[in-house]
């Protein structure tokens, strides 16, 4: 089954312990992408990658990091975690930028005490 | 500042009937526009797409219509069907690589 993998489903951590949320896509797709929804914000993207060691800033960068250094892995880094950070995150992926729609994972609820 | 916008938090129709969500925009570069459905729990799911090449695009029950001049497009189900009980979120692109979403319009279709 074509889909996008997050894990964890939920985490609960502290202040400034990192912790990495896992990306995973099985449709070889180049394009991938990180979002967060926070309530009457919608979806603000947080990072970007359009292919292999490819990657860009999105809206809302600051306190993540990311890496792409397979085509099918996207995870998305919190060096240092603040509660500000607490929010529903999304991972997508899509074939290519335009013509295309994202296929989101389930999300990650991520709280931050 | 909210470059998408969804003025309206919640709709509710009528099985059968249509619905209509709106969405506004700020930025005249948006070239490349989508409506994604959300369930609970679940990520979003793209629904249908449109370029500013054109001003409707129609896939099955769904039509997206752009009015680039007042920086407006609207999604229409015809007809509505409980299954279409979701949150909508319609998306703007300018490069296609950074999107900005709207933050949702809360669709109930009444049996």
């Amino acid at each position: 089954e074509a889909q996008v993998t997050q894990n964890p489903r939920y985490l609960i951590t502290v202040t400034g312990k990192k912790l990495t949320v896992t990306c995973s896509q099985n449709m070889n797709h180049e394009y991938m992408s990180w979002y967060r929804q926070d309530p009457g914000l919608g979806l603000r993207q947080i990072y970007y990658s359009m292919n292999v060691e490819v990657t860009d800033k999105g809206d809302v960068p600051e306190g993540y990091k990311v890496s792409r250094k397979e085509k099918r892995n996207f995870p998305l880094i919190l060096e240092s975690p603040s509660p500000n950070q607490t929010s529903l995150y999304f991972c997508a992926s899509s074939r290519g930028a335009r013509g295309y729609g994202y296929t989101f994972g389930s999300g990650t609820r991520l709280t931050v005490v | 500042d909210q470059q998408v916008k969804q003025n309206s938090p919640s709709l509710s129709v009528q099985e059968g009937r249509i619905s209509i969500l709106n969405c506004d925009y700020t930025n005249s570069m948006f070239d490349y526009f989508l409506w994604y459905k959300k369930y609970p729990a679940e990520g979003p799911t793209f629904l249908i797409s449109i370029s500013s090449i054109k001003d409707k695009n129609e896939d099955g029950r769904f039509t997206v219509f752009l009015n680039k001049s007042a920086k407006h497009l609207s999604l229409h189900i015809v007809p509505s069907q409980p299954g279409d009980s979701a949150v909508y979120f319609c998306a703007a692109s300018e490069t296609g690589n950074q999107f900005y979403f709207g933050t949702g319009t809360s669709l109930t279709v009444i049996p």
